[in-house]
């Protein structure tokens, strides 16, 4: 992967469903990775950043995972509300020297009354 | 709000016209970005700055300017643009590594 992929690009949930998607990344040169809930007209907002293989973190429904060896990570939402409706942006840092983030396209979720 | 604004949030704009993109933090950061993202595209570095010294340009145009006059502002120049350069363009400033970013202008070029 010389990228950073997310999969799938958009799903449609009901709410009160579960769901998950993908973020995958080049495994070299890994330093940390950032999660981003970006709603329509509204600035992306940091969910999380994870550094080391293996970490979890949590925020109300929404966690995350983190695969460094494999070079993934999953966004879960549990029972999905209206207002989860948003893109959901990963981003991989490669150093600690370095200030750029590279995205990937994001995955678009709505979430059906 | 993130406490990075961004102004004006809409732009539409000529190929012969010069605009300027403004952008504001203040969360006491030292560096500040500008990214741009094109329909169907990821977000894309532009340029980084570092206390006010630009430590990278991702091979952008010529015909946008950066200037970064302090710490907490942040500009975008343009000129001479193309209808291809029509995007939204989002700025974010960081301490660290974690990045905040202000809610972008929709440029067109016509």
């Amino acid at each position: 992967i010389l990228n950073v992929e997310q999969s799938p690009q958009s799903l449609h949930v009901q709410e009160g469903d579960s769901t998950n998607f993908t973020c995958s990344f080049p495994s070299s040169n890994f330093y940390a990775l950032h999660w981003y809930r970006w709603e329509t007209a509204k600035s992306p907002e940091a969910l999380f950043v994870m550094t080391l293989n293996g970490d979890e973190k949590k925020k109300g429904r929404i966690s995350a995972t983190l695969n460094t060896k494999e070079g993934y990570s999953y966004l879960y939402i549990k029972g999905s509300q209206p207002e989860d409706s948003a893109t959901y942006l990963c981003a991989t840092h490669s150093g600690a020297g370095s200030y750029q983030l590279t995205f990937g396209k994001g995955t678009k979720l709505s979430v059906i009354p | 709000e993130t406490g990075v604004t961004q102004t004006p949030r809409h732009l539409v704009m000529g190929m012969t016209n010069k605009k300027s993109l403004k952008c504001e933090q203040h969360l006491g950061h030292n560096a500040m970005y500008w990214y741009k993202q094109s329909a169907k595209k990821p977000l894309e570095l532009m340029f980084v700055y570092n206390f006010k010294e630009q430590t990278e340009n991702n091979s952008v145009p010529s015909r946008f300017s950066p200037e970064c006059p302090n710490s907490s502002h942040l500009f975008l120049h343009l000129h001479t643009l193309q209808p291809e350069d029509s995007a939204l363009y989002l700025c974010a400033s960081s301490y660290g590594y974690e990045q905040y970013f202000g809610p972008g202008t929709r440029l067109t070029v016509t």
